[in-house]
């Protein structure tokens, strides 16, 4: 059964940080992992979406790289805002449907 | 943002009544999913649909039905709402690049329903 891991739960960190978030998978045979937003009360925003062939994407300050072989995912953000402050969640899909499993996010806040 | 919207945004009922939850798109996307997001469990899948009238169970469904009349909807029905019911649901979509294909890509989420049960 495919479990997905992200460490830390919480980070704070001073504006203008460069971050990482990590997430892990226990079942290497995905199709693709994705990452997304979620702000307090409000619905999911997908961020990058990596296929299993990829090693990494990046839009914007936001670099996502897979290392399928090891079970792993990180999501760089780069010269962190206040605005970036959300749970970030990831997300694989392993079988044919579509069907995600997710981490437990991690909450992201930057201070001013 | 693709065309998602979720009905209603909020419900308050009580233990025992039918609920009904409605996700819209406009994408024509041929998947649809309801996930259900609850504090410790994060988000679980209760059901997806593949087409019109093509439904699967997914990791938490006891409780609930869905049917899916037409590509743009996809309901979500609590046959008799229990508290521990009580979460925020969300619907999601994804496309799928031929008719027997799997999806490829992205899903794109709903802003969500808040769902107490009393």
């Amino acid at each position: 059964k495919q479990e997905v891991t992200q460490i830390p739960a919480a980070l704070s960190v001073p504006e203008g940080e460069n971050l990482v978030l990590n997430c892990s998978f226990t079942d290497s045979a995905i199709y693709n992992l994705q990452w997304f937003r979620q702000d307090p009360g409000k619905g999911l925003t997908s961020l990058l979406l990596i296929q299993s062939s990829q090693r990494e994407q990046t839009s914007g300050r936001l670099n996502a790289s897979l290392d399928k072989s090891s079970g792993r995912s990180t999501l760089y953000i780069a010269a962190s805002q206040p605005g970036d402050s959300a749970t970030y969640l990831c997300a694989v899909r392993s079988g044919n449907t579509g069907k995600l499993i997710f981490g437990q996010g991690t909450t992201l806040q930057v201070k001013p | 943002d693709a065309g998602i919207t979720q009905s209603p945004r909020h419900k308050v009922t009580e233990t025992g009544t039918p609920v009904t939850l409605r996700c819209h798109q406009t994408e024509n996307h041929r998947y649809m999913y309801w996930y259900r997001q609850d504090p410790g469990h994060g988000l679980r899948l209760i059901h997806y649909s593949y087409g019109v009238k093509d439904t699967d169970k997914g990791e938490v469904s006891d409780g609930y039905s869905v049917s899916r009349s037409k590509t743009e909807d996809f309901l979500l029905t609590l046959e008799s709402a229990t508290s521990s019911q009580t979460s925020v649901y969300f619907c999601a979509i994804s496309e799928s690049e031929q008719p027997i294909a799997a999806p490829r890509g992205e899903q794109f989420f709903g802003p969500g329903t808040r769902l107490t049960v009393l």
